[in-house]
């Protein structure tokens, strides 16, 4: 049974450039969130989509956007890239409705911004 | 709004002893959910242990256990017969019950020292 799966595992970009993050959830999961993990710092959520929609956003601004497909795959997008966004971004899965509420995490994505 | 703090970002333990983490939260919500997740140097956040805060009965994880104080927001992890493999941040996290979005803590380093 495949685990939540995220691509690439190091990305490297400069300042303004634009990123796309992918994620593989965990099989039987509908639901996917992503946060980001600044260095030392605990993971910020940044949105949820279920259903191919976005249920819930964090606190981030619009250059953060989000995409989910009928397969439950889902891309983070990164527009205008700032030295800030530089972190490790966790993507995690769920089950909507199993009453559990546990979200599975990949080992992330650590993109760094030059 | 929702916090969760912890106060200890470092801690060691010496193999086979037992250690507490500490984490307190705030919300004014009175159904939702706990976590104890694990993160070791390969990034994968992995689940520890849950507790339902409608169930008083604190949770038990084979060597992992919780101390849920309810009304003073605290949830506790202590960890017993501590192993080498239990080095790793820890971070303490919550959801509410609509189940949407996690809030973390700032985590705490655990070192086993053999």
């Amino acid at each position: 049974d495949a685990g939540v799966t995220q691509s690439p595992t190091h990305l490297i970009k400069t300042r303004g450039q634009q990123v796309t993050l992918r994620c593989s959830p965990k099989s039987g999961h509908d639901t996917v969130s992503w946060y980001q993990q600044a260095l030392g710092q605990g993971p910020q959520f940044i949105f949820q989509y279920y259903e191919e929609e976005e249920r819930q956003r964090g606190n981030f601004p619009d250059r953060f956007s989000g995409h989910q497909f009928p397969n439950y795959s889902s891309e983070l997008n990164v527009n205008a890239l700032l030295l800030g966004d530089s972190a490790l971004y966790l993507c995690a899965s769920s089950l909507a409705h199993a009453g559990e509420n546990i979200q599975y995490f990949g080992a992330g994505t650590r993109l760094s911004v030059l | 709004a929702q916090t969760v703090t912890q106060s200890q970002p470092e801690m060691s333990v010496q193999e086979a002893e037992t250690v507490t983490l500490s984490c307190t939260y705030d919300t004014s919500e009175s159904n939702y959910y706990l976590f104890w997740y694990k993160q070791p140097p390969s990034r994968q956040m992995i689940l520890v242990i849950r507790q339902e805060a409608y169930k008083q009965q604190n949770a038990t994880e084979n060597r992992f256990s919780v101390n849920f104080q309810k009304a003073a927001k605290s949830f506790s992890l202590k960890i017993s017969d501590s192993q080498l493999g239990d080095t790793a941040m820890y971070f303490c996290a919550f959801t509410i019950n609509t189940g949407n979005q996690f809030y973390f803590g700032t985590g705490t380093s655990l070192t086993v020292i053999p």
